[in-house]
């Protein structure tokens, strides 16, 4: 079975530009959530979805934003980009919404200058 | 301004050795732990749960145990291997109905050496 699928893997913006990222989750997952990591802040969530609803939303600012599709397969935005947005995104899917067992991508790396 | 990285504690071990790794955590509230590892270049992988109605459970090669009197969580690994050296991460849940939505303690760097 595949894994989770995100891309692109790698990416470089400049400041004020938007970002659109892609994940594919496992095939008969249905819920996707989405982390931000970076070396100042470590692991941050940012988004949960189940059945193409956001059950869950991290304290970043509206700037970011992110929707799920019929599929499952799901998309995060960043736009106007900050410096400070450089960070590696990291999608991860579960069969349901009442388990820790995330199943995480390998992610997206963005560097924003 | 410049944002300073986070300092991972770090723990090294020869290969063989058991290695502990411990997490504290912040939230009264959290009733499910995890733990997770996450190998250079790739994305964390699940390790092992537990819920606080339990102190401890097994699984291969590894044991977490969790004392709620005092928030903390341990991470056990037996017969640590080369290929275990990674970045440990604990995660917690502050309950609900959704457990996507976890909270990431800062990591533990674990080196195992031949």
């Amino acid at each position: 079975k595949a894994g989770v699928t995100q891309t692109p893997r790698y990416l470089i913006k400049t400041r004020g530009q938007q970002v659109t990222l892609s994940c594919s989750p496992i095939s008969g997952h249905r819920s996707v959530s989405w982390y931000q990591q970076t070396p100042g802040q470590g692991l941050q969530f940012l988004f949960e979805y189940f059945s193409e609803t956001q059950r869950n939303k991290g304290n970043f600012p509206g700037r970011f934003s992110g929707r799920q599709f019929s599929n499952s397969r799901s998309e995060m935005n960043v736009s106007t980009l900050e410096l400070g947005d450089s960070a590696l995104y990291l999608c991860a899917s579960t069969p349901t919404v009442n388990t820790g067992e995330l199943f995480f991508g390998e992610g997206s790396r963005l560097t924003v200058l | 301004g410049e944002s300073v990285g986070l300092h991972l504690p770090t723990l090294s071990v020869q290969e063989g050795d058991n290695s502990i790794i411990n997490c504290a955590y912040s939230n009264s509230a959290s009733d499910y732990f995890i733990w997770y590892k996450q190998e250079s270049g790739k994305g964390p992988q699940f390790i092992i749960d537990i819920r606080s109605n339990m102190d401890k459970r097994q699984g291969q090669r590894v044991t977490v145990l969790l004392n709620k009197t005092v928030k903390h969580l341990s991470l056990q690994i037996a017969a640590t291997q080369p290929g275990d050296s990674a970045v440990y991460f604990c995660a917690e849940n502050a309950g609900g109905t959704s457990y996507g939505k976890l909270t990431f303690g800062q990591g533990t760097i674990l080196t195992v050496h031949p």
